[in-house]
């Protein structure tokens, strides 16, 4: 089986500009949650998508939206880029319905950085 | 916020020695936590899930336990080896969306 992939690798943007990251689940998997890692810090909860519906949603703003489609991958979506928002995004994929013993297999990650 | 702490923040050895990283956490309304061991350029990996009071968890040379009443884990490596070199990330479950409260890391070095 294939496992979490994300794309792009890297990406650089600039302050006020959109961007789209990619996230494809591992096969069989229906939830996808993404994480964001700034500097020094260990990864944030963004949110969470089980079968295409919002399931839980960390402290972050609405400009941070997400969509999860059918075959299950998932996209993350930042409108107003700012400059924290430079940060390594990861995705992780469960087979299910996660609860909080289900294990997260998690992407490579995508390197964002707004300048 | 539920914080999750790790000590040491980074840590280097040679190759062969034993050494343990720490995790703590609020006890109060505990679920689960997890290990994840995560290589430069790589993917995080799933080392460990443990959800009891005692629980001890092996991998290899890896191992973990886990105290709930007073809020911490301990991860072990037994004869650590280069390819060992890596950041070990403990998370706490939180309620039932599964979302991960991380810490910040332990990052360590194998020197061969």
């Amino acid at each position: 089986e294939t496992g979490v992939t994300q794309s792009p690798t890297h990406l650089i943007k600039t302050r006020g500009q959109q961007v789209t990251l990619r996230c494809s689940s591992q096969s069989g998997h229906n939830t996808v949650s993404w994480y964001q890692q700034a500097l020094g810090q260990g990864p944030q909860f963004i949110f969470q998508y089980y079968r295409e519906e919002e399931n839980g949603r960390g402290n972050f703003p609405p400009r941070f939206s997400g969509l999860q489609f059918p075959n299950y991958s998932s996209e993350l979506n930042v409108n107003a880029l700012e400059l924290d928002d430079s940060a390594l995004y990861l995705c992780a994929s469960s087979l299910r319905l996660v609860v909080e013993s289900d294990t997260q297999y998690f992407g490579p990650g995508t390197r964002l950085t707004v300048l | 916020i539920l914080n999750v702490e790790q000590s040491p923040q980074s840590l280097h050895v040679q190759e062969g020695d034993s050494t343990n990283f720490t995790c703590s956490f609020p006890s109060s309304n505990f679920y689960a936590l997890h290990w994840y061991r995560w290589e430069t350029a790589k993917s995080p990996e799933a080392l460990f899930v443990m959800t009891l009071n005692g629980d001890e968890k092996k991998k290899g040379r890896i191992s973990a336990t886990l105290n709930t009443k007073e809020g911490y884990s301990y991860l072990y490596i037994k004869g650590s080896q280069p390819e060992d070199s890596a950041t070990y990330l403990c998370a706490r479950g939180s309620g039932n969306t599964g979302k991960l409260i991380f810490g910040q890391g332990t990052t360590l070095q194998v020197k061969p």
